[in-house]
């Protein structure tokens, strides 16, 4: 069964900084991976996605993730973090042509001036 | 702009009342699902529906029922409404093959129930 781990529950940066979420996953194939964005009261937003190819994927607002075979790894950077980045960000893995995703626990970004 | 619609963004409802949570989706997708979303728990997938009248049970289902009539449609209901149940609700919807399109979400409906 797939599982996501996301290690850190809250983040602190500064406005500026440069920005990494890790995400850690459980699945014995190659996993569909994905990073959801959700700003307070709202729903959740794809910021990106990866399937194959190239490892390093770029998604909206100036994110990107990089997928760690070896590491299990799907960690989303950003390289200059602005206030409107303050969010829940969740990461999720899917099955090969299966339906269900399964999330991580979340990670609150909260960006001081 | 396509788009998944939860009829509701708040509702306060009585312990003991049955609750509708309904959700309408302009995509013609098959996949629709229900989560709840508790702080540190992330999103629990309660039920999903892969085509009209098909109900598949999520990790979380107890409590909970669903309805899907119509293939845009898909209804979450409390039948007997509890305090544990107190939480934001999130609908979403795909195409078959999730993994290659990921989830399109609505806004979330905030119950709270008293």
């Amino acid at each position: 069964a797939q599982s996501v781990t996301q290690p850190d529950i809250h983040i602190t940066v500064s406005e500026g900084a440069s920005l990494e979420l890790r995400c850690n996953y459980s699945y014995g194939a190659t996993p569909y991976l994905f990073w959801y964005v959700q700003s307070p009261g709202q729903g959740l937003q794809l910021l990106l996605k990866y399937f194959s190819g190239d490892t390093l994927v770029q998604g909206i607002k100036g994110f990107e993730a990089e997928f760690k075979r070896s590491q299990s790894s799907f960690n989303l950077r950003k390289p200059s973090v602005h206030w409107s980045d303050a969010a829940e960000y969740f990461c999720a893995v899917g099955a090969n042509r299966g339906n269900k995703l399964v999330f991580g626990a979340g990670t609150i970004l909260r960006v001081k001036s | 702009d396509v788009k998944v619609t939860q009829s509701s963004r708040y509702l306060v409802k009585r312990t003991g009342e049955k609750v509708f949570l309904e959700c309408v989706q302009d995509m013609d997708h098959e996949n629709m699902f229900w989560y709840r979303q508790d702080p540190g728990l992330g999103l629990r997938l309660i039920y999903f529906s892969y085509d009209v009248k098909m109900k598949e049970k999520g990790d979380i289902p107890e409590g909970y029922s669903v309805s899907r009539e119509k293939k845009e449609r898909f209804s979450l209901i409390l039948e007997s409404a509890s305090t544990n149940q107190t939480s934001m609700y999130l609908c979403a919807s795909s195409r078959p093959g999730t993994a290659n399109y990921g989830y399109t979400f609505g806004s979330g409906t905030r119950l709270t129930v008293v």
